[in-house]
Protein backbone atom coordinates (compact mmCIF):
# COMPACT_ATOMS: atom_id res chain seq x y z
CA UNK A 1 0.00 0.00 0.00
CA UNK A 2 1.26 3.69 -0.61
CA UNK A 3 1.31 6.15 2.09
CA UNK A 4 2.77 8.94 3.56
CA UNK A 5 3.58 8.80 7.61
CA UNK A 6 3.83 12.15 9.58
CA UNK A 7 4.88 12.81 12.41
CA UNK A 8 2.80 13.47 15.36
CA UNK A 9 1.65 17.20 16.99
CA UNK A 10 3.62 19.43 17.97
CA UNK A 11 3.31 22.26 20.57
CA UNK A 12 5.68 24.86 20.74
CA UNK A 13 7.07 28.65 21.47
CA UNK A 14 7.65 31.47 19.58
CA UNK A 15 11.56 31.60 18.97
CA UNK A 16 12.24 27.53 19.09
CA UNK A 17 13.12 25.29 15.41
CA UNK A 18 11.18 22.55 14.46
CA UNK A 19 11.58 19.63 12.08
CA UNK A 20 8.31 17.50 10.97
CA UNK A 21 8.15 14.49 9.05
CA UNK A 22 6.73 12.33 6.36
CA UNK A 23 8.06 9.25 5.95
CA UNK A 24 7.17 7.13 2.20
CA UNK A 25 6.36 3.83 1.72
CA UNK A 26 4.81 1.67 -0.89
CA UNK A 27 6.67 2.87 -3.95
CA UNK A 28 10.10 4.26 -5.09
CA UNK A 29 10.31 7.47 -2.66
CA UNK A 30 13.03 8.66 -5.19
CA UNK A 31 10.92 9.03 -8.14
CA UNK A 32 8.30 10.97 -7.27
CA UNK A 33 8.11 14.45 -5.84
CA UNK A 34 6.88 15.08 -2.83
CA UNK A 35 5.13 18.67 -1.61
CA UNK A 36 4.06 20.35 1.61
CA UNK A 37 0.51 22.00 2.27
CA UNK A 38 -0.63 24.56 4.62
CA UNK A 39 -3.85 24.77 6.22
CA UNK A 40 -4.11 27.51 8.85
CA UNK A 41 -6.93 26.55 11.49
CA UNK A 42 -10.58 26.72 9.06
CA UNK A 43 -8.75 28.51 6.62
CA UNK A 44 -8.13 26.71 2.69
CA UNK A 45 -4.97 24.94 1.11
CA UNK A 46 -1.42 26.73 0.32
CA UNK A 47 1.07 25.11 -1.29
CA UNK A 48 4.45 25.59 0.37
CA UNK A 49 6.97 24.01 -1.95
CA UNK A 50 7.87 20.79 -3.34
CA UNK A 51 11.24 18.31 -3.50
CA UNK A 52 12.25 15.79 -5.60
CA UNK A 53 14.02 13.28 -3.30
CA UNK A 54 15.80 12.07 -6.24
CA UNK A 55 18.25 14.69 -6.44
CA UNK A 56 16.71 16.62 -4.03
CA UNK A 57 15.87 19.49 -6.29
CA UNK A 58 13.22 22.21 -4.36
CA UNK A 59 10.96 24.69 -5.45
CA UNK A 60 9.58 27.00 -2.87
CA UNK A 61 5.89 29.28 -2.94
CA UNK A 62 7.61 32.93 -2.98
CA UNK A 63 5.32 33.38 0.13
CA UNK A 64 7.24 30.36 1.74
CA UNK A 65 10.78 31.11 0.55
CA UNK A 66 13.23 31.62 3.32
CA UNK A 67 10.25 31.01 5.92
CA UNK A 68 10.70 27.11 5.95
CA UNK A 69 13.27 24.69 4.46
CA UNK A 70 12.36 21.61 2.51
CA UNK A 71 14.55 19.00 2.72
CA UNK A 72 14.68 15.08 2.07
CA UNK A 73 16.78 11.62 3.06
CA UNK A 74 16.31 9.26 0.57
CA UNK A 75 18.40 6.99 2.69
CA UNK A 76 15.37 6.37 5.07
CA UNK A 77 12.84 7.77 2.65
CA UNK A 78 12.07 10.48 4.59
CA UNK A 79 10.83 14.25 3.44
CA UNK A 80 11.10 17.36 6.13
CA UNK A 81 9.98 20.58 7.03
CA UNK A 82 11.42 22.36 9.30
CA UNK A 83 11.56 26.22 10.53
CA UNK A 84 14.45 28.27 12.50
CA UNK A 85 11.99 30.59 14.66
CA UNK A 86 8.69 29.57 14.75
CA UNK A 87 6.19 32.43 14.91
CA UNK A 88 2.54 32.02 16.24
CA UNK A 89 1.38 32.52 12.69
CA UNK A 90 2.93 29.34 12.14
CA UNK A 91 0.00 27.68 14.20
CA UNK A 92 -1.46 25.18 11.40
CA UNK A 93 -2.39 21.68 9.94
CA UNK A 94 0.64 20.75 7.65
CA UNK A 95 -0.29 17.99 5.21
CA UNK A 96 2.84 16.23 3.08
CA UNK A 97 1.15 14.82 -0.68
CA UNK A 98 2.98 13.27 -3.51
CA UNK A 99 2.22 13.59 -6.82
CA UNK A 100 0.25 10.82 -9.06
CA UNK A 101 2.70 10.29 -11.71
CA UNK A 102 6.73 9.81 -11.19
CA UNK A 103 8.73 12.90 -11.77
CA UNK A 104 6.17 14.78 -12.57
CA UNK A 105 4.30 18.21 -11.11
CA UNK A 106 1.18 16.24 -11.65
CA UNK A 107 -2.20 16.20 -8.77
CA UNK A 108 -1.65 15.08 -5.60
CA UNK A 109 -3.24 11.46 -5.28
CA UNK A 110 -1.61 10.38 -1.81
CA UNK A 111 -1.67 12.79 1.16
CA UNK A 112 -0.01 11.99 5.24
CA UNK A 113 -2.50 12.52 7.56
CA UNK A 114 -0.99 16.02 8.22
CA UNK A 115 0.73 17.21 11.42
CA UNK A 116 -0.58 19.85 13.52
CA UNK A 117 1.97 22.48 14.84
CA UNK A 118 0.73 24.92 17.53
CA UNK A 119 2.84 27.89 18.38
CA UNK A 120 1.92 29.62 21.61
CA UNK A 121 3.88 31.22 24.37
CA UNK B 1 1.50 33.62 -10.23
CA UNK B 2 -1.75 31.85 -11.02
CA UNK B 3 -4.73 33.15 -9.14
CA UNK B 4 -7.58 30.71 -9.05
CA UNK B 5 -11.31 32.04 -7.45
CA UNK B 6 -13.91 29.92 -6.92
CA UNK B 7 -17.56 30.76 -6.63
CA UNK B 8 -19.50 30.39 -4.56
CA UNK B 9 -17.91 30.50 -1.15
CA UNK B 10 -20.94 28.73 0.06
CA UNK B 11 -23.74 26.37 -1.80
CA UNK B 12 -26.80 25.61 0.34
CA UNK B 13 -28.61 22.44 -1.28
CA UNK B 14 -30.31 19.34 -0.57
CA UNK B 15 -29.64 15.60 -1.41
CA UNK B 16 -30.08 14.43 -4.42
CA UNK B 17 -29.71 18.01 -5.92
CA UNK B 18 -26.86 18.55 -8.57
CA UNK B 19 -24.20 20.66 -7.39
CA UNK B 20 -22.45 22.71 -9.61
CA UNK B 21 -18.98 24.63 -8.58
CA UNK B 22 -16.75 27.43 -10.79
CA UNK B 23 -13.30 27.94 -10.67
CA UNK B 24 -11.79 30.65 -12.79
CA UNK B 25 -7.89 30.99 -13.37
CA UNK B 26 -6.14 34.83 -13.70
CA UNK B 27 -4.26 33.39 -16.22
CA UNK B 28 -4.66 30.24 -18.92
CA UNK B 29 -3.65 26.52 -16.97
CA UNK B 30 -0.76 24.88 -19.15
CA UNK B 31 -2.75 21.54 -20.54
CA UNK B 32 -5.90 22.04 -18.37
CA UNK B 33 -3.49 20.78 -15.40
CA UNK B 34 -6.37 21.85 -13.12
CA UNK B 35 -7.39 19.01 -10.04
CA UNK B 36 -10.52 19.45 -7.88
CA UNK B 37 -9.81 17.77 -4.03
CA UNK B 38 -12.73 17.87 -1.48
CA UNK B 39 -12.08 17.77 2.10
CA UNK B 40 -14.48 16.52 5.30
CA UNK B 41 -13.69 18.07 8.45
CA UNK B 42 -11.12 16.43 10.34
CA UNK B 43 -9.50 14.76 6.68
CA UNK B 44 -7.02 15.09 4.50
CA UNK B 45 -7.77 16.52 1.03
CA UNK B 46 -8.60 13.74 -1.61
CA UNK B 47 -8.06 13.82 -5.33
CA UNK B 48 -11.30 13.63 -7.47
CA UNK B 49 -10.31 14.89 -10.45
CA UNK B 50 -7.37 15.73 -12.52
CA UNK B 51 -6.69 16.86 -16.04
CA UNK B 52 -10.01 18.96 -15.95
CA UNK B 53 -11.90 15.94 -16.48
CA UNK B 54 -10.56 12.70 -15.38
CA UNK B 55 -11.68 11.00 -12.21
CA UNK B 56 -9.08 9.67 -9.92
CA UNK B 57 -9.32 5.94 -8.82
CA UNK B 58 -12.06 5.22 -7.38
CA UNK B 59 -14.43 8.37 -7.50
CA UNK B 60 -18.07 7.73 -7.94
CA UNK B 61 -19.63 9.09 -11.86
CA UNK B 62 -21.31 11.50 -10.72
CA UNK B 63 -18.38 13.95 -10.19
CA UNK B 64 -17.55 15.17 -13.44
CA UNK B 65 -14.86 17.99 -14.22
CA UNK B 66 -14.56 20.00 -17.34
CA UNK B 67 -13.58 22.99 -18.43
CA UNK B 68 -10.12 24.64 -20.37
CA UNK B 69 -8.07 27.61 -20.46
CA UNK B 70 -9.35 29.67 -17.67
CA UNK B 71 -12.59 28.12 -16.94
CA UNK B 72 -13.51 25.30 -15.22
CA UNK B 73 -16.43 23.71 -13.28
CA UNK B 74 -17.00 20.91 -11.29
CA UNK B 75 -20.66 19.05 -10.94
CA UNK B 76 -21.87 16.58 -8.77
CA UNK B 77 -24.81 15.50 -10.50
CA UNK B 78 -26.83 13.82 -7.52
CA UNK B 79 -25.76 14.81 -3.88
CA UNK B 80 -25.38 11.98 -1.40
CA UNK B 81 -24.97 12.84 2.41
CA UNK B 82 -21.39 12.03 2.03
CA UNK B 83 -20.78 14.49 -0.46
CA UNK B 84 -20.87 17.58 1.62
CA UNK B 85 -17.82 18.93 2.29
CA UNK B 86 -15.23 21.66 0.77
CA UNK B 87 -14.02 21.41 -2.55
CA UNK B 88 -11.24 23.27 -3.62
CA UNK B 89 -9.03 23.25 -7.50
CA UNK B 90 -5.58 23.23 -8.19
CA UNK B 91 -3.69 24.02 -10.45
CA UNK B 92 -0.61 22.05 -11.37
CA UNK B 93 1.86 21.53 -13.61
CA UNK B 94 3.85 24.98 -13.79
CA UNK B 95 6.37 27.02 -12.61
CA UNK B 96 5.67 27.24 -8.84
CA UNK B 97 3.55 28.15 -6.56
CA UNK B 98 0.81 25.03 -7.85
CA UNK B 99 -1.93 27.73 -6.18
CA UNK B 100 -5.64 26.25 -4.84
CA UNK B 101 -8.34 28.04 -4.76
CA UNK B 102 -9.84 29.60 -1.84
CA UNK B 103 -12.72 26.65 -1.65
CA UNK B 104 -16.02 26.36 -1.80
CA UNK B 105 -18.17 24.74 0.87
CA UNK B 106 -21.53 22.40 -0.52
CA UNK B 107 -23.33 22.21 3.00
CA UNK B 108 -26.86 20.90 3.56
CA UNK B 109 -29.62 22.70 2.87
Amino acid sequence: EVQLVQSGAEVKKPGESLKISCKGSGYSFTSYWIGWVRQMPGKGLEWMGIIYPGDSDTRYSPSFQGQVTISADKSISTAYLQWSSLKASDTAMYYCARPSAPAAWDAFDIWGQGTMVTVSS
Amino acid sequence: EIVLTQSPGTLSLSPGERATLSCRASQSVSSSYLAWYQQKPGQAPRLLIYGASSRATGIPDRFSGSGSGTDFTLTISRLEPEDFAVYYCQQYGSSPPETFGQGTKVEIK
